[in-house]
């Protein structure tokens, strides 16, 4: 079945400095990637997303590449702020409807 | 454009009790599934509702059951509430089933079991 793993944190930046988030899947046939993220207190809002092997998924600041020959879809941004503070999901879509999610990565930007 | 939207935001049961948890889709989105998010993890996906019919189901008991109204909002119920139950549960919207049409999320409803 599918299922994603993605990097345990927590994590703690600095303002400014760089992030990566990694995430490998495994799905059967062609999934679609997504970051989703979630603010304290809130629901997911979709981040990025990649629908094909070597798209690239961009928003706000943040990147990830498909990258089908490793299975993995790893999240950066190049310089964090203190509100990019928030739970990070990793999840893949297949030839299914649901979606499957990663554990979440708790993120915190010190100012 | 009103998105997705959910109720109670919080409430409280006790172990036993029965719950029904609320969700109005966005405009448009004739598609609703459902995600419980125990504390700490990612969401799993409980059930998905198209056009007022069951579309598919993950890994959860009977006891989770759902409706889809003719306006396309839904309903999560669950019965004999355990104190595992106590999660996020979360509802998505979307323009139809499938992998082309993107997901979007309610604020939740936080549930407790005690």
């Amino acid at each position: 079945g599918n299922s994603v793993t993605q990097m345990e944190g927590p994590v703690t930046l600095s303002e400014e400095a760089f992030l990566t988030i990694n995430c490998t899947y495994t799905a059967t046939g062609y999934p679609s990637l997504f970051w989703y993220v979630q603010y304290p207190g809130e629901g997911l809002q979709l981040l990025l997303k990649a629908t094909k092997a070597d798209d690239k998924g961009s928003n706000k600041g943040f990147e990830a590449t498909y990258r089908k020959e490793t299975t993995s879809f790893h999240l950066e941004k190049g310089s964090v702020q203190v509100s990019d503070s928030a739970v990070y999901f990793c999840a893949l879509r297949s030839n299914d409807y649901k979606l499957s999610f990663g554990a979440g990565t708790t993120v915190t930007v010190r100012a | 454009e009103t998105g997705v939207t959910q109720s109670p935001t919080h409430l409280i049961k006790t172990r036993g009790q029965q719950v029904t948890l609320r969700c109005s889709s966005q405009s448009g989105h004739n598609t609703v599934s459902w995600y419980q998010q125990a504390l700490g993890q990612g969401p799993q996906f409980i059930f998905q509702y198209y056009r007022e019919e069951e579309n598919g189901r993950g890994n959860f008991p009977p006891r989770f059951s759902g409706l889809q109204f003719p306006n396309y909002s839904s309903e999560l119920n669950v019965n004999a509430l355990e104190l595992d139950d106590s999660a996020l549960y979360l509802c998505a919207s979307s323009l139809g089933v499938g992998q082309a049409y993107e997901q979007y999320f309610g604020p939740g409803t936080r549930l407790t079991v005690t």
